[in-house]
C-alpha cells in the first residue's frame, strides 16, 4: 500500500515566521503535489513536481515555494507566513501515467496567528 | 482552463437508500480522466472510483457507480445501499491527459447518512 506521510497533523505558527511542511512517500512515485483545502473551495493546487529538483507552479503559488531534493520528499515552504495562509494542506503523490490516481497524506492543519 | 463544479454543498440520505451526487466540468479536451474521492472525518482522501473519458461504459465499484455523460460534461456518483461509513466529504476531480497528472477539484459535497 502506498504511504504518504506528512510531518505534522496540526501546526501553529506566528505571522512572519518561515514555515516548512514536509511530505514523504514510499512508493518511488515521480509526481508529487501540494494542495490547499478550504471550505467551499475544494482543493487547490499550490505546486507540483515531476521529478527531483523539478517544480511547476499550480493555481495558487503566491506566498509559497517548494523543494524536492530527493525523489521521496517534497517540502512546502511558507517564506513569511500570513494569516490568510491558515488552512488545511494536503500532499499527494502518483506514478507517471495520467490514469493513475493520486495518493494523499492525512493533511496538516496549519494555523497562523 | 478546466473547471469542476459540484452544486450540492450538502446532501443527506437514509441508511440503505440510494443517493446521487452531481458533478459537472468544463474542458475543451477530449482525452481526460475523472475521479471521485472521499474524505471522511479522519481526513484521509480515498479514491472511490475513476472513469476514463474514452470509455463509454460507466465505471462501477461495488455499491458505487457513475453516470458519465461526456457530451453534457456530467459525472455523477451514485451510492447504493448507503451505509453509515459512507458519511464523508466527496470530491469530484478532473485530470488532463497531458498536464502531468495534476487534479482539478470541485468544491465538495458533504454527505450525511441517517440511521
Amino acid at each position: 500500500d502506498v504511504k504518504v506521510t506528512q510531518s505534522s497533523r496540526y501546526l501553529v505558527k506566528r505571522t512572519g515566521e518561515k514555515v516548512f511542511l514536509e511530505c514523504v512517500q514510499d512508493m518511488d512515485h515521480e509526481n508529487m503535489f501540494w494542495y490547499r483545502q478550504d471550505p467551499g473551495l475544494g482543493l487547490r493546487l499550490i505546486y507540483f513536481s515531476y521529478d527531483v529538483k523539478m517544480k511547476e507552479k499550480g493555481d495558487i503559488p503566491e506566498g509559497y515555494s517548494v523543494s524536492r531534493e530527493k525523489k521521496e520528499r517534497f517540502s512546502l515552504i511558507l517564506e513569511s507566513a500570513s494569516t490568510n495562509q491558515t488552512s488545511m494542506y494536503l500532499c499527494a503523490s502518483s506514478s507517471s501515467p495520467s490514469n493513475q490516481p493520486q495518493h494523499f497524506g492525512d493533511g496538516t492543519r496549519l494555523s497562523i496567528l | 482552463a478546466q473547471t469542476v463544479t459540484q452544486s450540492q454543498p450538502e446532501m443527506s440520505v437514509q441508511e440503505a437508500e440510494t443517493v446521487t451526487l452531481s458533478c459537472t466540468y468544463d474542458t475543451s479536451e477530449s482525452d481526460y480522466y475523472l475521479f471521485w474521492y472521499k474524505q471522511p472525518p479522519s481526513r484521509q482522501m480515498i479514491l472511490v472510483i475513476r472513469q476514463e473519458a474514452y470509455k463509454q461504459q460507466n465505471a462501477t465499484e461495488n455499491r458505487f457507480s457513475v453516470n458519465f455523460q461526456k457530451a453534457a460534461k456530467s459525472f455523477s456518483l451514485k451510492i447504493s445501499d448507503s451505509q453509515l461509513g459512507d458519511a464523508a466529504m466527496y470530491f469530484c476531480a478532473y485530470r488532463s491527459n497531458n498536464q502531468g497528472g495534476k487534479l482539478i477539484f470541485g468544491q465538495g459535497t458533504e454527505l450525511s447518512v441517517k440511521p
